[in-house]
C-alpha cells in the first residue's frame, strides 16, 4: 500500500511552453502533497505543500506564478511549469501524506524529469 | 530552523563490508528522523524512521540507524553491503508531530565494489 504515481515520467519540451505534471496517491487519500525540485546529484528543494480543496504554501523564493499548483482531489495534485525555461530543466518529486494511521509518513513518487530546450 | 547534515558525499565499500553512513541534524525539540534511499532516476525510498522510543531503529534491506540526541545524529549502518545497496542515500527531519516540512541533507553516495 501506500503508492504515489506521477505522470509524465520525463518530458521534454519547448522554452515559452507549459508543462503540467500529476501526481496521484493509488490506494490511499492524501489531504497533503508536497511538491520537491532537485538538482542533479544534489537534495531535494521542498517547492510547496499542497492541501486538497485549498491554496498551496509556496517555498520561500519559489515563484507561484511559474509553478501553479492545483490540489482538486484527495488523489490527485497537479503542477504546472508556466513558460518554462532551460533553467527550470529538474527532476521534480511529489510525495504525499496519508491522514490515516500513517500520518507521519510521506510517501515518494518516482518523480518527473523535465527538459526544457 | 531544521537542518541536516550528511558530511560524506560519496563512500565506497566492498560487498560484504559493514557500512555507516553519517548524518547530524540540527532541531531545537525532539526531531522526526527519517531515511531514504534514491536509485538513479528514481523516487526515495523509506529506509526507516525515528519517532521516539527506542533509540535503535531497525528498517527494510536489513539497515539500521541509532538516534543519539547527545550527539545530534542518527547514523546509518548495515552490517553486510550488497551490490544492490549502491545508490544514494538521504538523511531527513522532520518537525515534531508531524511529517510536513522535510529537511533533506546533501546525500551520500555509495558504492559498493565486487
Amino acid at each position: 500500500g501506500a503508492v504515489v504515481s506521477q505522470h509524465p515520467s520525463w518530458v521534454i519540451c519547448k522554452s515559452g511552453t507549459s508543462v503540467k505534471i500529476e501526481c496521484r496517491s493509488l490506494d490511499f487519500q492524501a489531504t497533503t502533497m508536497f511538491w520537491y525540485r532537485q538538482f542533479p546529484k544534489q537534495s531535494l528543494m521542498l517547492m510547496a505543500t499542497s492541501n486538497e480543496g485549498s491554496k498551496a504554501t509556496y517555498e520561500q523564493g519559489v515563484e507561484k506564478d511559474k509553478f501553479l499548483i492545483n490540489h482538486a482531489s484527495l488523489t490527485l495534485s497537479t503542477l504546472t511549469v508556466t513558460s518554462a525555461h532551460p533553467e527550470d530543466s529538474s527532476f521534480y518529486i511529489c510525495s504525499a501524506r496519508d491522514h490515516g494511521t500513517r500520518w507521519n509518513e510521506q510517501f515518494f513518487g518516482p518523480g518527473t524529469r523535465l527538459t526544457v530546450l | 530552523a531544521q537542518s541536516v547534515t550528511q558530511p560524506d558525499i560519496h563512500i565506497t565499500v566492498s560487498e560484504g563490508a559493514s557500512l555507516e553512513l553519517r548524518c547530524n541534524y540540527s532541531y531545537g525539540a525532539t526531531p522526526y528522523l527519517f531515511w531514504y534511499v534514491q536509485s538513479p532516476g528514481q523516487g526515495l525510498q523509506l529506509l526507516l524512521k525515528y519517532f521516539s522510543g527506542d533509540t535503535l531503529v531497525q528498517g527494510i534491506k536489513g539497515f539500521e540507524a541509532e538516534f543519539k540526541r547527545s550527539q545530534s545524529s542518527f547514523n546509518l549502518r548495515k552490517p553486510s553491503v550488497h551490490w544492490s545497496d549502491a545508490a544514494e542515500y538521504f538523511c531527513a527531519v522532520g518537525k515534531t508531530g508531524t511529517a510536513s516540512k522535510l529537511t533533506f541533507g546533501t546525500g551520500t553516495r555509495l558504492q559498493v565494489t565486487l
